[in-house]
């Protein structure tokens, strides 16, 4: 069955890093892929989409990239603040039933 | 900005009990979706509603789950017979596309069972 997955489950680093964050999918090649931010107690709030044959996307300190030969998507937060702290959830199609299915994300602290 | 409005914020019923989970998609969206996430695990679809019907399920939403449009703004998710196990936070999305179109999602329902 298609699975999106999101190794790490948390990561820690101090403020003013790169933070990255990976997200992998086996058994399907998704059109694209999505990145969710959700805090505690919240629903999960869309970030960005990356298409298939786009490589990179960018909106402001944020950046994603989608390596369709590693199976792999890249979510990158540049100069990272405390205010970035959250768990970041990578989304796609779910194959057959066609609806957007979760990794079960990863938790992010940025410590000052 | 719009957003997804979903009530009640929590609930507590007892097992055994029927629930309706409220929620008032976006004006102008089409697709309306129930998500839940278990306290630690991952956000689970649960179903998808478009032009006043169902459009896919999952496994976990069985007869126990029924969805419902009852007017022009209203999405409900009803559990009947709630069971332990249905606790969870529910959430309710809606979007102008089709899946692949980004979700905006309510703040959801914290659903206890006891």
């Amino acid at each position: 069955s298609q699975k999106i997955e999101q190794n790490s489950e948390a990561l820690n680093i101090q403020e003013g890093k790169t933070a990255t964050l990976t997200c992998n999918y086996t058994n399907y090649s998704p059109a694209y892929l999505q990145w969710y931010r959700q805090d505690p107690g919240r629903g999960p709030v869309f970030l960005l989409l990356i298409r298939e044959n786009e490589k990179e996307k960018r909106k402001e300190r944020l950046k994603v990239t989608f390596d369709t030969t590693l199976k792999q998507s890249l979510f990158h937060i540049t100069a990272s603040q405390p205010a970035d702290s959250a768990t970041y959830l990578c989304a796609s199609y779910g194959g057959s039933q066609g609806n957007l299915i979760f990794g079960k994300g990863t938790k992010l602290s940025v410590k000052p | 900005e719009p957003e997804v409005t979903q009530t009640p914020s929590h609930q507590v019923t007892q097992m055994g009990q029927e629930v309706i989970l409220r929620c008032v998609p976006i004006s102008n969206h089409l697709y309306f979706y129930w998500y839940r996430q278990i306290l630690g695990q991952k956000v689970e679809f649960l179903v998808s509603f478009y032009n006043n019907e169902i459009s896919e399920k999952s496994e976990i939403f069985d007869d126990q789950f029924s969805v419902e449009r009852p007017d022009g703004s209203n999405f409900t998710l009803k559990i009947r017979s709630t069971k332990l196990e249905d606790s969870a936070m529910y959430f309710c999305a809606s979007s102008e596309g089709p899946g692949w179109e980004k979700l905006f999602f309510g703040s959801g329902t914290q659903l206890s069972v006891l």
